[in-house]
């Protein structure tokens, strides 16, 4: 079984502060990384699809890198925004592997104004 | 909106009683899947279809859950019996094939089992 694993899992920062989170999960066998924002009441959506080693994505104040040798990826929100206060998923992709996408159990982020 | 969407959105039942709940996936999107959450968790994968082909089923899943897709179109999830612990939000989330491609949710269906 494949065991994604998040951190921290709540985070409060202030307004305009800079923040970043960790996504771990194990280095064989990878084909994907997927990063979603899930706001209160809303569905889940789509960040960041990374699938190399070094790759490196950017959504405006939102930004990711991803290393496959080790096994993490790192999301960073610069300059945070009220309405940035989401849980943050990440989910491990293995084709034909079972399990097909594994999330990780979220970082909770509240950005104060 | 063509996007994913669930229905119903939120279902109370009574333990014992059987509940059904329906998904209808972006229309040229091959994959299905459905996804548990419970709060505090990430969410749980249950089962995934490519097309009409249901792939895989996860080994936690009790066999009061079943799950179809038989035009290859939209998706049904069944429980039977339900037990207070299958009380969580039921997620399902449609993609093109290729790993390259994100899962496209739907806003879930809430289950509370009294």
């Amino acid at each position: 079984i494949l065991n994604v694993e998040q951190s921290p899992q709540s985070l409060h920062v202030q307004e305009g502060d800079s923040t970043n989170f960790t996504c771990s999960f194990p280095s064989s066998n990878f084909y994907a990384l997927h990063w979603y924002r899930w706001e209160t009441a809303k569905s889940p959506e789509a960040l960041f699809v990374m699938t190399l080693n070094g790759d490196e994505k950017k959504k405006g104040r939102i930004s990711a890198t991803l290393n496959t040798k080790e096994g993490y990826s790192y999301l960073y929100i610069k300059g945070s925004q009220p309405e940035d206060s989401a849980t943050y998923l990440c989910a491990c992709y293995r084709d034909n592997y079972g399990q097909n996408f594994v999330f990780g159990p979220g970082t909770r982020l509240s950005v104060l104004p | 909106d063509t996007g994913v969407s669930q229905d119903p959105r939120h279902k109370i039942t009574k333990r014992g009683q059987n509940v059904t709940f329906r998904c209808d996936p972006i229309s040229e999107h091959n994959r299905l899947y459905w996804y548990r959450q419970t709060l505090g968790q990430g969410p749980e994968f249950l089962t995934y279809f490519q097309n009409e082909a249901q792939l895989e089923k996860s080994r936690l899943l009790s066999d009061r859950f079943s799950a179809e897709r038989p035009k290859g179109s939209f998706s049904t999830l069944e429980i039977q019996r339900t037990e207070q612990g299958d009380s969580a939000m039921y997620l399902c989330a449609s993609s093109l094939l290729g790993r390259g491609s994100p899962l496209h949710f739907g806003n879930g269906t809430r289950l509370t089992v009294t």
